[in-house]
């Protein structure tokens, strides 16, 4: 069955770094795009970036983009999220989470498969 | 950037009701919308893609329609496990957006 655990969440000041992993497991993560998506406590869903599934293209929300960084490991089946400068905006459960069909590219970001989610806190 | 209008935030509703819910692109974004449906403390569930194609499993009392702009998410009789809320998104465009939610709570 298809599994996405997500690691790396935790309580970090603003400015800082954190880097998130998804594990990938159940199906062959090298044919799928992969996203992030978060969500901040008691607000919506936010679409945050994409990789394709064979790491050529990369797409970011406005809000992150420059410093978040996406990318993928097709040999760890690991899927990444690099987040420099954090902000307290960025505090979020942030979800990993593949596309529904394999080898979807422009038309990519329908999510079937979702992680559990890990949380992000930027404080001091 | 396209923006996605979900109406309304949230409403009470019954067991038994039908119900839609209203989601607006801010352009058209053809069939390119799916719907969700998010519990507390859990991740989204994948109901319809493509405006109107329902997700294997998802029961058939969900239904979508639209295309372009408009779009409804209807449940044709609503269960107990229906309360909720549901977003729309569209795949249109990068960046991929969401719509802001609508909460169904119970009357």
């Amino acid at each position: 069955q298809v599994q996405l655990v997500e690691s790396g969440g935790g309580v970090v000041q603003p400015g800082r770094s954190l880097r998130l992993s998804c594990a990938a497991s159940g199906f062959t993560f090298s044919s799928y795009g992969m996203h992030w998506v978060r969500q901040a406590p008691g607000k919506g869903l936010e679409w945050v970036a994409v990789i394709w599934y064979d790491g050529s293209n990369k797409y970011y929300a406005d809000s992150v983009k420059g410093r978040f960084t996406i990318s993928r490991d097709n040999s760890k089946n690991t899927l990444y999220l690099q987040m420099n400068s954090l902000r307290a905006e960025d505090t979020a459960v942030y979800y990993c989470a593949r596309d529904l069909t394999p080898g979807a590219t422009i038309t990519g970001g329908v999510f079937l498969y979702w992680g559990q989610g890990t949380l992000v806190t930027v404080s001091s | 950037a396209i923006r996605m209008t979900q109406s309304p935030s949230s409403f009470s509703a019954s067991t038994g009701d039908r119900v839609t819910i209203t989601c607006r692109a801010s352009q058209g974004i053809s069939s390119y919308l799916a719907w969700y449906q998010q519990k507390p403390g859990k991740a989204p569930k994948l109901l319809i893609y493509a405006a109107s194609t329902l997700q294997s499993g998802v029961p058939s009392r969900f239904s979508g329609s639209g295309s372009g702009t408009d779009f409804t998410l209807t449940i044709s009789c609503l269960q107990s496990e229906d309360f909720a809320t549901y977003y729309c998104q569209q795949y249109y465009s990068y960046p991929r957006s969401f719509g802001g939610g609508t909460k169904v709570e119970i009357k």
